[in-house]
């Protein structure tokens, strides 16, 4: 396993509430991304980052914000969730040994938005 | 139009067929490319990195053409283990290195 764990795993939650979720790293690498994945739509990135608090937009960045404060954590946040960011969310981590290697995933966390 | 693009299938296919998937990208800064495996209700985890000179591991075979943008993985020999769905993936680099996934195609190998 590459020691990336995401907290927590499963979350309900109340539209309009604010949710914060975590990605921990053990592994030191350089790149963090966060990614959501729907039926038919696979891995779709919403934020990235490529350094302590470098961050960058993906594909689906609205709604969302991010911060890396350290180079171990990244937090995603949903600033007002709502029903449509019901979804299965997966942090992962590359580039420990140079630019252009393979993402190892965290287990992923269930949020349901009620 | 999407940077990935993967045939989302599914391909239902018998034990000891050959599969193929294909893949296109649209980004010519495409770096690096890969094709991932995820199992239900599981992470994605790397199945193998695709080069231009074709790489192979046991059944399991990638190629890229970077002329037509497109990557390709060859199952030979299927079994019911290899049932999942397979990811391509894209390391885009502009500015930041960004790695992009298509939406995967789902595999069912019968008996």
């Amino acid at each position: 396993d590459a020691g990336i764990t995401q907290s927590p795993r499963h979350k309900v939650t109340e539209t309009g509430t604010p949710v914060t979720l975590r990605c921990h790293q053990t592994e030191n690498h350089r790149y963090m991304y966060w990614y959501r994945q729907d039926p038919g739509h696979g891995l779709r990135l919403i934020h990235y980052s490529y350094g302590v608090k470098d961050t960058d937009k993906g594909e689906v960045s609205d709604g969302y914000s991010v911060s890396r404060s350290k180079t171990e954590d990244f937090l995603l946040t949903l600033e007002s969730a709502t029903s449509s960011q019901t979804s299965v969310y997966f942090c992962a981590i590359s580039g420990r040994q140079g630019i252009g290697t393979e993402a190892f995933f965290g287990q992923g966390t269930r949020l349901t938005v009620v | 139009r999407k940077e990935v693009e993967q045939d989302p299938g599914p391909f239902n296919v018998p034990e000891g067929a050959t599969v193929a998937f294909n893949c296109t990208y649209s980004n010519s800064a495409s770096q690096s490319f890969f094709w991932y495996r995820q199992d239900c209700r599981k992470e994605p985890k790397l199945l193998m990195s695709v080069y231009s000179s074709g790489n192979e591991d046991g059944r399991f075979t990638a190629q890229l053409n970077r002329a037509s943008q497109y990557i390709s993985l060859l199952i030979r020999d299927s079994k019911l283990s290899d049932s999942a769905t397979y990811l391509c993936a894209v390391i885009l680099n502009t500015g930041g290195f960004k790695t992009i996934f298509g939406a995967g195609t789902r595999l069912f190998v019968k008996a």
